[in-house]
């Protein structure tokens, strides 16, 4: 199975900062019709996930522009410009490339 | 509006069985891939089992293979998944997600998920 590995695990953040995410990939998540299917959950408290992010860098519709995706092959990133307190939860990476679709183990994002 | 409703969880027996329903609506069920993903509490995310559209396609983890069954209704917009032989690792949040192109290659959980069931096994 491809392993998906996030960092930081936890991640406090001051209102209006910036916040990173990295997940990165045991295997390429190139997929030979040349997409690369990685993408960005965001999971509130008490809620069900929601996807933000598809295929690296798409954000869904009704996702804040303040939500960018980035990386490629092995190596993904997940940034917030400014975080605001609606942005507290768990994000989790997923591939989309490889069976059994696989998932990171979840970034906790909470205001300082 | 997309909606995905789960039910059919609660408490079981080591070795018993369970079937959950995911009913669908707001959307033209039979045109859609759909998966079942779990999430243990406390724990993260774990992918179970997608079913294609016209059910020809059909893949487990293998956490679950040869123990649970995934099968899906069109008429009635509903998805299924039988769960036996259940063990106490299996106690979980259990979600219903409407797979997407653009999430994996065929298809993977996307924009649209259920809020979830839960199932305990315990004796």
């Amino acid at each position: 199975d491809v392993v998906m590995t996030q960092s930081p695990l936890s991640l406090p953040v001051t209102p209006g900062q910036p916040a990173s995410i990295s997940c990165r990939s045991s295997q390429s998540l190139v997929y030979s019709d040349g997409n690369t299917y990685l993408n960005w959950f965001q999971q509130r408290p008490g809620q069900s996930p929601r996807r933000l992010i598809y295929k690296v860098s798409n954000r869904d519709s009704g996702v804040p522009d303040r939500f960018s995706g980035s990386g490629s092959g092995t190596d993904f990133t997940l940034k917030i410009s400014r975080v605001e307190a609606e942005d507290v939860g768990v994000y989790y990476c997923m591939q989309g490339t490889h069976w059994p679709r696989t998932f990171g183990q979840g970034t906790k994002v909470e205001i300082k | 509006q997309v909606q995905l409703v789960e039910s059919g969880g609660g408490l079981v027996k080591p070795g018993g069985s369970l079937r959950l329903s995911c009913a669908a609506s707001g959307f033209t069920f039979s045109d859609f891939y759909m998966s079942w993903i779990r999430q243990a509490p406390g724990k993260g995310l774990e992918w179970l089992s997608y079913i294609s559209s016209s059910t020809t396609y059909i893949n487990y983890a293998d956490s679950v293979k040869g123990r649970f069954t995934i099968s899906r209704d069109n008429a009635k917009n509903s998805l299924y998944l039988q769960m036996n032989s259940l063990r106490a690792e299996d106690t979980a949040v259990y979600y219903c997600a409407r797979d997407e192109p653009s999430s994996g290659y065929f298809a993977a959980p996307g924009v649209y998920w259920g809020q979830g069931t839960l199932v305990t096994v315990s004796s």
